[in-house]
């Protein structure tokens, strides 16, 4: 049972580049999110999952593209990267009937330059 | 809209002392609930504790307890008997029970003094 994995653990984009953050989750959780941590603040959400196929927007969506075509994976794509992303990304995943138990990934360190 | 708000941006406390770190937040939602986090720093999120606003008691897990108060809006994180790895960033995070969402607060960065 390997939680909640991201990869990669660190990724250096150049401005204008796209990409991929993954993320899978093997308990068979039905949410998943994704939030970013700026230095020296809390996290906010980018976007969520309740579900395979129902994706919903969260604080600061702007920027970033998801999609859930499984329950196990919920990738996050940077069409058009910015140094504004520079940030580390957190994927989390809970259960529906237990949303407050939370697990959270590793995290993924992206810089933009 | 909800909110989060953690005043203490760092904190000292003495090894084996308790230490109460602050929470006050900002919700018309009649239910919600409320999280604390724990970020060493290794990086990764960490729950320690929930309550939900229809809670009577407070929640305890081991040596953390929440010492919730609805009427002020608060919801503080009481660590007893301080060790040494419990230095790390702590969040405070609120969601309701309608929805998924997670708002953090800025965390409160806990130094313990051996």
């Amino acid at each position: 049972n390997a939680g909640v994995t991201q990869t990669p653990k660190f990724q250096v984009l150049k401005t204008g580049q796209s990409m991929t953050l993954q993320c899978a989750q093997d308990m068979n959780h039905e949410y998943m999110s994704w939030y970013r941590q700026d230095p020296g603040m809390g996290l906010r959400l980018i976007h969520y999952s309740v579900g395979a196929g129902i994706t919903d927007q969260g604080e600061v969506p702007n920027g970033y593209n998801v999609s859930r075509s499984t329950t196990e994976d919920f990738p996050l794509r940077l069409l058009s990267a910015a140094p504004s992303q520079t940030s580390v990304y957190f994927c989390a995943s809970s259960p529906a009937s237990r949303f407050y138990e939370q697990y959270f990934g590793p995290g993924t360190r992206l810089t933009v330059t | 809209a909800q909110k989060i708000t953690q005043t203490q941006p760092g904190m000292f406390v003495q090894e084996k002392e308790a230490v109460t770190l602050d929470c006050t937040y900002d919700t018309s939602d009649p239910s919600y609930g409320l999280f604390w986090y724990k970020q060493p720093s290794s990086g990764e999120m960490i729950f320690l504790i929930y309550q939900g606003s229809y809670d009577q008691q407070n929640a305890t897990e081991g040596r953390y307890s929440l010492n919730f108060q609805k009427a002020r809006k608060s919801a503080n994180l009481v660590i007893s008997a301080s060790q040494l790895g419990d230095s790390a960033m702590y969040f405070c995070a609120i969601t309701m029970d309608s929805s998924y969402k997670l708002i953090f607060g800025s965390g409160t960065r806990l130094l313990v003094r051996p």
